[in-house]
Formats: C-alpha cells, structure tokens, sequence
C-alpha cells in the first residue's frame, strides 16, 4: 500500500496524558499536512512541514502540542496534559509540491483521539 | 476555523436521483477541490476544478465554479447507496498551500 498510513487508528486516554500520533505519507511527496476534524465540522489546519521544516502553525496548535518530522520522512504529533476539548480526528495529509499549483492533498484514514 | 458553507447541511435521496450540493467560499483561489469522507475515515479527492474553469466533468460527477459569486456546486448523476458520505469543498490558502474546508454536506442515498 502506498498510501498515506497513520497510526494508531484510534485512541482513548484520560484527561491530563500525553498521546502521539505517527503519520506516514507517501514516499516521495515533501510536503505533509495535519489537519483536525470534530463532529460535523470539515477539518481545520493545524501544522505543515516542507521536508524536515515545519513552515506554518495555525492558532488551533497550542502550546501543548507539537509536531515533528525528522529527516523529512514519518512525523508525529504529541498532545501533552490532553483535555476533552482535544477529542477529534487527526488527520495527516501529504502532497507532492513542486512547481505544480494545485498542490492535490492525499489523506491518511486518520486517528480517532477520545479523550475521557 | 472553516471559511466556506456548504448547502444543504444534509440531503437524503433515493438511489438514482441525482445530488446537488454547494459551496461558497470568501476569498480569490487558484482552484476548489471537492473531497468525499465515508464515516469515519479520511478524505478522498474527487475533483479539481481551476479558476479558469466554468465546469468539469468526472464520470457521474459534475462540478461548476462562479468566481464571481465565490461559488461552486458538485452534481453526482445517477446516485448508488455507495455514494453515501459526506462531500467536502476545499481552497487553498496560506503560504503552507494548506486546504480551507467548508463545512461539508452529508449525503445519503437510500437504496
């Protein structure tokens, strides 16, 4: 499968944990995406790399969480001291950028976070 | 936060009819691409439409862009129980290129 594979699918931990999430995106493709989704709600931007920089951070990544991707492959998002209000999908996305503008977006199936 | 609506917020058929949703968005774009998202799952692009586009054709879908009234519409013809999901609009924005999603249309087809 060459796809964008995250991991795990789902989680459930309690109020104050700490929890990562691992994306990986499609091999050759530098740009990766996390986005979240809540119930209902389209997803929203939460952070993007450019190979190992991460470029952007929306207001949504507050200061408990934090997103690397070493060597410009895999990455992972940590939510440090997590609240109820983080339960959502953390949805991890790659593209391939170059010159190409339209920048088409390739989705992981996601993973599920419950906070109780 | 999001920066498009979506309309309708939901719309049920029966398998055959034909599905119109829309979108709206608040900014100039390059281009809008619908999304599909089954329950629970991630997002699978449907189809890119560009700016300089009136209309796209994609199998039984349809897509058409007014950049003057910031708004696009996806047509499914000839709807399948398969097609139930929910249907997302999507721009790019930001210097990430990120995507601006609209709120999305949950769509079910009854058999």
């Amino acid at each position: 499968d060459t796809g964008v594979s995250q991991d795990p699918r789902h989680k459930i931990t309690k109020r104050g944990q700490n929890v990562t999430f691992r994306c990986d995106p499609i091999s050759e493709h530098n740009r990766l995406y996390w986005y979240r989704q809540t119930l209902g709600q389209g997803p929203e931007f939460l952070t993007y790399f450019q190979n190992e920089a991460q470029l952007e951070k929306s207001r949504l990544l507050s200061d408990r969480f934090s997103a690397e991707r070493p060597k410009g492959s895999f990455s992972t998002l940590e939510i440090q001291r997590t609240e109820q209000g983080d339960s959502a999908m953390y949805l991890c996305a790659s593209s391939p950028g170059g010159r190409d503008k339209n920048y088409e977006q390739y989705f992981g199936p996601g993973t599920r976070l419950t906070v109780t | 936060s999001q920066q498009g609506e979506e309309d309708p917020q939901a719309l049920s058929i029966q398998e055959g009819e034909n599905a119109t949703m829309n979108c709206s968005y608040k900014t100039s774009i390059n281009n809008l691409q619908w999304y599909r998202q089954n329950s629970g799952r991630g997002l699978v692009h449907l189809i890119l439409i560009r700016s300089n586009e009136r209309e796209k054709h994609s199998g039984r879908l349809r897509v058409t862009l007014d950049t003057s009234k910031k708004s696009s519409s996806l047509l499914i013809t000839a709807s399948r129980a398969a097609d139930t999901a929910s249907y997302f609009c999507a721009h790019l924005s930001g210097s990430a290129r990120q995507l601006t999603f609209g709120s999305g249309t949950q769509l079910t087809v009854l058999p």
